[in-house]
């Protein structure tokens, strides 16, 4: 089955720099894979995803990247805000498997200083 | 219409109790999830339905029953519960199993006393 790794488990950055949050996926299958920012006794939210044919995208402040090669992909935030502090989810799906659910990664608290 | 609502917000049970969860979409979404969540972890998947029938359980304690009494409508009954299974009850949806982005309810805050 599939396996998400997701790397650093804590961020911590000062406002105004840039974040990134690196995951890797294990079943090369996986065609789709979101992000989810996960505020304190909230809901998890997709904030941005990327399918298989894609190598990068952008919405604003956010982007992800992914390496189908090397089975990674990574969340890039820039210009961050306090507002931005949370746990960030990555996941990956494989497309018509027996098991066509969200894999999560283990996710990042990330904490931005004003 | 992009919400999964999910009630009651919070639930507080003894272990010789019988509740149910409730989670209702309106998004024309064919694949509704049960998630559990503990603090600190990310969310486990429980089981899913695709077109009202049982597609996956992961291999969860049979205290937990499903039911998806129609394509709008995913139910989470809950009967001799453990104090560990304290934790947030996630429903999601999503247009079909495993296609594309799914959508997270608030969740339901349960304590088992």
């Amino acid at each position: 089955g599939e396996n998400v790794e997701q790397h650093p488990s804590t961020l911590s950055v000062q406002e105004g720099d840039s974040a990134v949050i690196k995951c890797t996926y294990s079943d090369s299958a996986s065609n789709y894979f979101p992000w989810y920012k996960q505020e304190l006794g909230k809901r998890p939210q997709l904030i941005i995803d990327i399918r298989s044919n894609v190598g990068e995208k952008k919405d604003q402040r956010i982007a992800v990247t992914l390496n189908k090669t090397a089975k990674h992909f990574s969340l890039h935030i820039t210009e961050t805000q306090p507002e931005d502090s949370a746990v960030y989810f990555c996941a990956a799906i494989t497309y018509g498997g027996s098991q066509g659910n969200l894999i999560f990664g283990k996710g990042t608290k990330l904490s931005v200083k004003p | 219409d992009t919400e999964v609502t999910q009630t009651p917000k919070h639930l507080v049970m003894g272990m010789t109790n019988k509740k149910s969860l409730k989670c209702e979409q309106h998004m024309g979404h064919r694949a509704m999830y049960w998630y559990k969540q503990k603090a600190k972890k990310p969310p486990e998947l429980m089981f899913v339905y695709s077109y009202e029938k049982l597609s996956i359980n992961e291999s969860v304690p049979s205290r937990f029953s499903p039911e998806c009494p129609n394509s709008s409508l995913l139910n989470l009954h809950l009967h001799a519960l453990q104090p560990e299974d304290s934790a947030l009850y996630l429903c999601a949806s999503s247009q079909q199993q495993g296609l594309s982005e799914a959508f997270f309810g608030q969740g339901t805050r349960l304590t088992v006393v």
